[in-house]
């Protein structure tokens, strides 16, 4: 069973601050995803990484940044937190498409981190 | 315009009832559809893919119209464990991205 892991399941940071989000799975995945889901909104894709060390933005990257120095690891940065980046965060990962055919794009979630900024 | 469109909802139908649901898609280009289904508080799973000529999962049945660019998810005798949000979700084709709906509800009650 695929199983991705985040580090906290609810924080609480005041504004300026810097977070770290980890992500771990276990499935030797080469794709890793961040994403925050805001009600109303969906899941807006935030980065994402193919590779160790390679990353690409999603829609909406500005004031995050991320980190991939292992495979199994994809941390996301919050240089300084705003209140507007209060929100649920959620990690995913997958298989590429070679390797998974017509399942190529299930993407296996985390539990979610909620994070607070006061 | 947004990528994917769902009503909302909620959804409430007692148990047994059939609910049926919709969303579009603005990108013709899309090539995968799918459903996921997050309970509350809980991450998103996926249900099932949509292909093109339609398929069934048991009770759940997804519909695909590219003409009209919009997917279906129907419902059969609903279980009291069939409440939960359910996303629908687009991908382009040789594309890792997702683009996701902001889902439907649907809230069963005995």
């Amino acid at each position: 069973d695929v199983k991705v892991t985040q580090s906290s399941r609810y924080l609480v940071k005041r504004t300026g601050e810097k977070v770290f989000l980890e992500c771990v799975q276990d499935m030797d995945h080469e794709n890793m995803f961040w994403y925050r889901q805001d009600p109303g909104l969906g899941l807006r894709l935030i980065y994402f990484s193919y590779d160790v060390k390679m990353k690409e933005k999603g829609d909406i990257p500005e004031g995050y940044s991320v980190s991939r120095e292992k495979k199994e690891r994809f941390s996301l940065i919050l240089e300084s937190a705003s209140t507007n980046q209060t929100s649920m965060y959620l990690c995913a990962s997958t298989l590429p498409r070679a390797l998974a055919g017509v399942r190529g794009y299930e993407q296996y979630f985390g539990p979610g981190t909620r994070l607070t900024v006061t | 315009r947004k990528e994917v469109e769902q009503d909302p909802g909620p959804f409430n139908v007692p148990e047994g009832a059939t609910v049926a649901f919709n969303c579009t898609y603005s990108n013709s280009a899309s090539q995968s559809f799918f459903w996921y289904r997050q309970d509350c508080r809980k991450e998103p799973k996926l249900l099932m893919s949509v292909y093109s000529s339609g398929n069934e999962d048991g009770r759940f049945t997804a519909q695909l119209n590219r003409a009209s660019q919009y997917i279906s998810l129907l419902i059969r005798d609903s279980k009291l464990s069939d409440s939960a949000t359910y996303l629908c979700v687009v991908n382009l084709f040789n594309d890792y991205k997702l683009s996701f709906g902001a889902g439907t509800t649907v809230t069963v009650r005995a």
